[in-house]
């Protein structure tokens, strides 16, 4: 049973523009999530964070958005560049103390030059 | 300076091998992680340590065996290898309770 989806394989994107990453989770007693970005042959990087008590959180082109009622998490990245191009993770816990993050399947963005 | 590595980066063996896969991070941190990701791409928790202790162990068959001997280093052994058994084997780390987590690079492990 996937707790945390992420319906999208592949997203292609011109260079430039805003590249959306949308992630679904069914599991009410996540109260973190993450995303983290891989290249192939490389370990998962961690890219941005969100606690469940915010609904926004920004570093440089990356903002993450999180809409508890739907129970639905999104990555924007503006403006895209072709160096984005890799695998995106959307992951969530539970914040106790079991340090468990739950994976979804992973969004391939291809960011065309 | 690598922060997390993983040796070695590919493994084939033969079924019913015993083999182990070595992780150091030198962090700082005071927990370490084996996830698998399997041939659908899923990412999933194994084991967890923290501070040598152990705090998630997952549904994984018993012919997995995680040996954390310091706070900078688990290894993974694995016992009477089987096909179901290839994927890539991911360690990572993090630190006071925080779920950030740092990935070394991955074995990739081959059962033939």
């Amino acid at each position: 049973d996937q707790q945390v989806k992420q319906n999208s394989p592949s997203l292609s994107v011109q260079e430039g523009r805003i590249s959306i990453l949308n992630c679904d989770y069914t599991n009410s007693m996540f109260d973190y999530f993450l995303w983290y970005k891989k290249y192939p042959a490389e370990g998962p990087t961690f890219l941005i964070s969100i606690s469940s008590i915010k609904d926004k959180n920004e570093d440089g082109r990356f903002t993450v958005f999180l809409n508890k009622s739907a129970k639905h998490l999104s990555l924007h990245i503006v403006p895209s560049q072709p160096g984005d191009s890799a695998v995106y993770f959307c992951a969530a816990s539970v914040s106790d103390s079991s340090y468990k993050l739950i994976f979804g399947s992973g969004t391939r963005l291809l960011v065309r030059p | 300076d690598t922060a997390v590595s993983q040796t070695p980066k590919y493994l084939v063996t033969q079924m019913g091998n015993d083999k182990s896969i070595k992780c150091e991070q030198n962090l700082g941190h005071d927990t370490m992680y084996w996830y698998k990701q399997d041939s659908k791409k899923f990412l999933k928790i194994m084991f967890s340590y923290n501070n040598k202790e152990l705090i998630i162990n997952e549904t994984v068959p018993n012919r997995f065996s995680p040996k954390s001997p310091d706070k900078a280093h688990l290894n993974l052994h694995i016992n009477s290898l089987e096909l179901g058994d290839s994927a890539v084997y991911f360690c990572a780390s993090s630190q006071g309770g925080r779920l950030e987590a740092f990935f070394g690079q991955g074995t990739r492990l081959t059962v033939v």
